[in-house]
């Protein structure tokens, strides 16, 4: 089935560091990929939208030169998170459409920020 | 481990039928449960959710209920829409954790 591939997994980075976060698509070719942001025991908040080729469209309320947004391939979308600071601490996770699956979601990326 | 089994699909329906999405999980501790909707080309959104047990989840018309001693938390609605064609989403987040476990998903289509 379709598998999309996020890593890192978990990561703690310095407050004023930038940390990546990949997502790949590994058997299909996303032509959509969603990030999302989950805070302990809440829901999901999809923080932005992004079309291969095309710029990222952000959700109200989040930062787009914060969290830079690149899908510049069918199989590559990465988030940025730029001069981290510990509320920035979440697990963020991708989501792609394109597979038969209609939509698969990457295993997530525990940030946090000290 | 923790785990979330929901119904496979499509599951095709005509509109103003009865919904019936069955989800039953796997969970150490209390889990807290979801249902998320994705509508074509659009991103995930949440439908509604259950923090404890036989809490009742409602929102549009869907309800689902937290059952502990069944580990269910169906998703139903008395009379569909065509706009509710959509991807159904159940999911579980434990304490202490902040991934949620994911369904595979079911895809609901609705005909007129």
């Amino acid at each position: 089935g379709a598998v999309v591939s996020q890593h890192p997994s978990r990561v703690i980075c310095k407050s004023g560091t930038s940390v990546k976060i990949e997502c790949r698509s590994l058997d299909f070719q996303a032509t959509t990929m969603f990030w999302y942001r989950q805070f302990p025991k809440q829901s999901l908040m999809l923080m932005a939208t992004s079309n291969e080729g095309s710029k990222a469209t952000y959700e109200q309320g989040v930062e787009k030169d914060k969290f830079l947004i690149n899908h510049a391939s069918l199989t590559l979308s990465t988030l940025t998170v730029t001069s981290a600071h510990p509320e920035d601490s979440s697990f963020y996770i991708c989501s792609a459409s394109g597979g038969k699956g209609g939509y698969t979601f990457g295993s997530g990326t525990r940030l946090t920020v000290v | 481990g923790n785990s979330v089994t929901q119904m496979e699909g499509p599951v095709t329906l005509s509109e103003e039928a009865f919904l019936t999405i069955n989800c039953t999980y796997t969970a150490t501790g209390y889990p807290s449960l979801f249902w998320y909707v994705q509508y074509p080309g659009e991103g995930l959104q949440l439908l509604l959710k259950a923090t404890k047990a036989d809490d009742k989840g409602s929102n549009k018309g869907f309800e689902a209920t937290y059952r502990k001693e069944t580990t269910s938390f169906h998703l139903e609605k008395g009379s569909v829409q065509v706009s509710d064609s959509a991807v159904y989403f159940c999911a579980l987040s434990v304490d202490s954790n902040y991934q949620l476990i994911w369904g595979a998903g079911t895809k609901l289509i609705i005909k007129p």
